[in-house]
């Protein structure tokens, strides 16, 4: 079964760091456009990032960037969140998700999340 | 930058249609993407540029986009279509969601 599985998540105080991991399975991982998602408690789907197949292109939210770091090792079929200067804002669950092949595909793989919550 | 504006809620009968729209400027020059999402679970893709649908996905769901709007359309809804259902476009190389829609079948 194709899968994505979330870990690093938890409890970090304001400032700090914390870096996500994503596990692919049972696909080329390397031939998949990789993003973050994140949603708030009970809030709606916000997008955090996404990079390209080989790592040579990223994008960011602008609420993220130059704290948040993405990236990927596709020999360890693994993309990498690295979470700098950590706001009480950033609590959230955060998904990392698998978009399809053709041009407007969506987002049809997700792991199942991670939690993250900031606060001292 | 770019929004996409959903209603907070939407109400249908068991059976009936259920609409879902999504604004946005010129929302129909770009591909638009339909998530469901249940509560305590990960969304999941529904339609796909614009009126596909992943395998696995009843035929009930259908989408379209012309316009400034994306729409969702969900017909003989059941009880089991009651969730949260999300909006999705690209803007340039950054990817937008709508605010949802709770879905609630009544």
């Amino acid at each position: 079964e194709v899968q994505l599985v979330e870990s690093g998540g938890g409890l970090v105080q304001p400032g700090g760091s914390l870096r996500l991991s994503c596990a692919a399975s049972k696909f080329t991982f390397s031939s998949y456009w990789m993003h973050w998602v994140r949603q708030a408690p009970g809030k709606g789907l916000v997008w955090v990032s996404r990079v390209n197949s080989d790592e040579s292109s990223t994008t960011y939210a602008d609420s993220v960037k130059g704290r948040f770091t993405i990236s990927r090792d596709n020999a360890k079929s693994t993309l990498y969140l690295q979470m700098n200067s950590l706001r009480a804002d950033d609590t959230a669950v955060y998904y990392c998700a698998r978009v399809g092949l053709s041009f407007g595909a969506g987002m049809d793989v997700w792991g199942q999340g991670t939690t993250v919550t900031v606060s001292s | 930058s770019y929004e996409l504006t959903q209603p907070p809620s939407v109400s249908v009968s068991p059976g009936q249609t259920a609409s879902i729209t999504c604004s946005g400027d010129k929302l129909g020059d770009k591909y638009a993407c339909w998530y469901q999402q249940k509560p305590g679970l990960s969304p999941v893709l529904v339609i796909y540029q614009d009126t596909k649908r992943p395998s696995g996905i009843p035929e009930r769901f259908s989408g379209s986009n012309s316009g400034n709007t994306a729409t969702l359309t969900i017909s003989g809804t059941q009880a089991m279509d009651e969730a949260d259902y999300y909006c999705q476009a690209w803007d340039s190389s950054a990817v937008v969601f709508g605010g949802g829609t709770k879905l609630t079948v009544l």
